[in-house]
């Protein structure tokens, strides 16, 4: 059974850091291209960034760029987003989330982690 | 980067009755090397995530009812849920993935009447 397991969340003040992990089991994650989507309270869905598998290819949403990065350590079947910088624009729900099928970009998400919340306020 | 509007915002269907979303994209999602429409469709339950339910527009993913189908082409969609259960109550998105960034609609939710 595929599973994510999102941690880190919690509360941070403006211009704080904070780190997210997503420990992935019941697959081959290194084969497998993964992504961050994030929902603010009452708010819809936003992709934040995506990794390829081997890590070669990243992509962020403007509104994070130069802020958070994202990574992953196959060897430890774990995603991560280090967040800094953070603004109260960042309070969400953040997923990560499996890629179905490798297509060129992105792709859609087959599998979501019951996500994290991360809120910013002083 | 690509727009997605979806209409209604929400709507109330009975039991049993059809239920239809719509999902507009502001450029055609429709890859022409392979023929494919790079649009899915989710559903999310109050306090759960996002659950995939078609993918290439009208592909169902494994274990999806096969109440829920989806239709369309090029920039116009459709979710159709044709017989509305209980356990359907929820916000339901689009997402195109043509392009980087993929977008998702602003979602449309669906009650019982």
């Amino acid at each position: 059974e595929v599973q994510l397991v999102e941690s880190g969340g919690g509360l941070v003040q403006p211009g704080g850091s904070l780190r997210l992990s997503c420990a992935a089991s019941g697959f081959t994650f290194s084969s497998y291209s993964m992504n961050w989507v994030r929902q603010a309270p009452g708010k819809g869905l936003e992709w934040v960034s995506y990794i390829s598998s081997s890590s070669s290819t990243i992509y962020y949403a403007d509104s994070v760029k130069g802020r958070f990065t994202i990574s992953r350590d196959n060897a430890k079947n774990s995603l991560y987003l280090q967040m800094n910088s953070l603004r109260d624009e960042d309070t969400a729900v953040y997923y990560c989330a499996r890629v179905g099928i490798a297509v060129a970009g992105v792709g859609y998400f087959d599998y979501w982690g019951q996500g994290t919340l991360v809120t910013v306020s002083s | 980067d690509i727009v997605m509007t979806q209409s209604p915002d929400s709507l109330a269907v009975s039991l049993g009755e059809r239920a239809t979303i719509n999902c507009k994209s502001s450029q055609s999602v429709l890859y022409s090397s392979n023929n494919k429409n790079y649009l899915a469709w989710y559903q999310q339950k109050p306090g759960q995530p996002p659950k995939l339910l078609i993918y290439w527009a009208s592909t169902r993913e494994s274990g999806v009812p096969d109440r829920f189908s989806g239709s369309g082409s090029g920039t116009d969609f459709t979710l159709t849920i044709s017989s509305l259960q209980a356990e359907d109550v929820a916000v339901y998105y689009c997402q195109q993935y043509y392009s980087t960034p993929p977008i998702f609609g602003p979602g449309t939710k669906v009650d019982i009447k």
